[in-house]
């Protein structure tokens, strides 16, 4: 079974400082990987996702991360946080090609980003 | 395009009682889920609804049954409602299961 570990309940950041969002994964095989954000009262918005290609993905509202396999790694990062990046950060995992745990999402606990003026 | 809707947004219950979760989407979905949320520990599964006709356990499906009515609809039943249940509960749809989701706006339930 997939798993996924969020390091850091709340993240804090000044504007315009570099936001680091870490997300590990653990799959019995290359899982697709997705990263959602969630603003006060709302739903889940998808921010990024990556399944095959480019391990380098981009996302939206300047958001990016890096599928690092031998690290087990789906880490989200922001050159320069802006107030209205404040909210919470979910990672997710999804298993593919078929089997019990296929198309089924298993989210990470959350990280609640602050930003500080 | 609304996308996914969720009825009610809000639902006080007292244990013992019963109610219906709804969840529509309008984007031809063929798979749909439902999700709870509570603080510390993310969004875990209740049920999912790979296409019309077919509905499987997620994680923590006890205490809920579900309802794929049609393509469009998939609802979500408390047949004795518990405190344990007072949650944020989530549907989403995606186009087929190994698609991205894409989530209602939640139903905020309280069972006391």
């Amino acid at each position: 079974a997939q798993s996924v570990t969020q390091l850091g309940s709340h993240v804090s950041v000044s504007e315009g400082a570099l936001v680091l969002l870490r997300c590990n994964y653990s799959s019995s095989v290359p899982p697709y990987l997705f990263w959602y954000v969630q603003y006060p009262n709302q739903g889940l918005q998808l921010l990024l996702k990556y399944t095959t290609g480019a391990t380098l993905v981009k996302g939206i509202n300047g958001f990016e991360a890096e599928f690092k396999k031998s690290e087990t790694s789906f880490h989200l990062t922001k050159p320069s946080a802006h107030m209205s990046d404040a909210a919470e950060y979910f990672c997710a995992v999804m298993l593919w090609g078929g089997g019990t745990s296929y198309g089924k999402l298993t989210f990470g606990q959350g990280t609640i980003l602050t930003v500080h003026p | 395009n609304a996308g996914v809707t969720q009825t009610p947004k809000f639902q006080v219950l007292k244990t013992g009682q019963s109610m219906t979760l709804q969840c529509a989407q309008d984007m031809n979905h063929n798979s749909m889920y439902w999700y709870r949320q509570d603080p510390g520990m993310g969004l875990r599964l209740i049920y999912y609804s790979a296409s019309e006709g077919t509905t499987d356990k997620g994680e923590v499906p006890n205490g809920y049954n579900v309802s794929r009515l049609n393509k469009r609809e998939f609802s979500l039943r408390l047949e004795s409602a518990a405190p344990s249940q007072t949650s944020v509960y989530f549907c989403a749809s995606s186009k087929l299961p190994e698609y991205e989701q894409y989530f209602g706006p939640g139903t905020r339930l309280t069972v006391t």
